[in-house]
């Protein structure tokens, strides 16, 4: 398996700019989660989808962050309009779900790092 | 809310064991998992232990788990360059989907 896939790695974009984040869980997860990791925050949840809906959004930090999972394979975060405290690497992670350890186990993405300057 | 804490740093010579600690406070924690990061990586699992396990080793990677002092350890036995990483500490509940992670500890190992 490919693992959790995101695109893009890297994204430099401007304030007030929009920028869209992408993911694509392993086949067959039925679990997908967006955090974000600073050097100040650490790793924190913005979004849990679970069979492809928002189950926990409690994290997004305003507005002008959304996730969407319009289907099982794709998922995307967007910031509009984005801001320079929004630099930092955003990880996508999907896993089986349900009960029992090993369903519950999180795979991540490479990440994208993102620069608003 | 659940906190886990870990020490920011540590420095170890090639070849030696590495000692990583991790204290959680969630009483109700039922899995405890190790993730390294890799410069530019994403989070990768290394290895897991369910609460009711004291001890877990899986090669090099030995993970003791003190339930009573919440108090889990991963220990690397022979550390090589290639295990110069930072480590996360994560923990969740048997009914809960969020993992809450420590802040990670940066092991450099050193020739």
């Amino acid at each position: 398996d490919a693992g959790v896939i995101q695109s893009p790695r890297h994204e430099v974009t401007e304030m007030g700019q929009e920028v869209t984040l992408r993911c694509k869980p392993i086949s067959g997860h039925n679990s997908l989660f967006w955090y974000r990791q600073t050097m100040m925050r650490g790793l924190e949840l913005l979004i849990y989808f679970n069979n492809n809906v928002p189950i926990d959004d409690s994290g997004m930090p305003e507005d002008r962050f959304s996730a969407k999972m319009p289907n099982a394979s794709f998922s995307t975060l967007k910031i509009q309009p984005s801001e320079p405290r929004d630099s930092a690497v955003y990880f996508c992670a999907s896993s089986l779900g349900g009960a029992g350890l090993a369903k519950n186990i999180q795979y991540f993405g490479a990440g994208t790092r993102l620069s608003v300057l | 809310g659940e906190d886990v804490e870990q020490s920011l740093f540590l420095s170890v010579r090639e070849g030696d064991s590495s000692v990583i600690n991790c204290t959680y406070t969630d009483s109700s924690s039922t899995y405890l998992y190790w993730y390294k990061q890799e410069p530019g990586a994403g989070l990768q699992l290394l290895t897991y232990i369910f609460s009711n396990m004291d001890m877990k080793q899986d090669q090099r990677l030995t993970v003791l788990l003190n339930k009573k002092d919440k108090h889990l350890s991963l220990r690397i036995a022979d550390t090589q360059t290639g295990d110069s990483a930072i480590y996360f500490c994560a923990e969740r509940g048997s009914n809960d989907y969020k993992l809450s992670f420590g802040a990670g500890t940066t092991v450099t190992v050193r020739a």
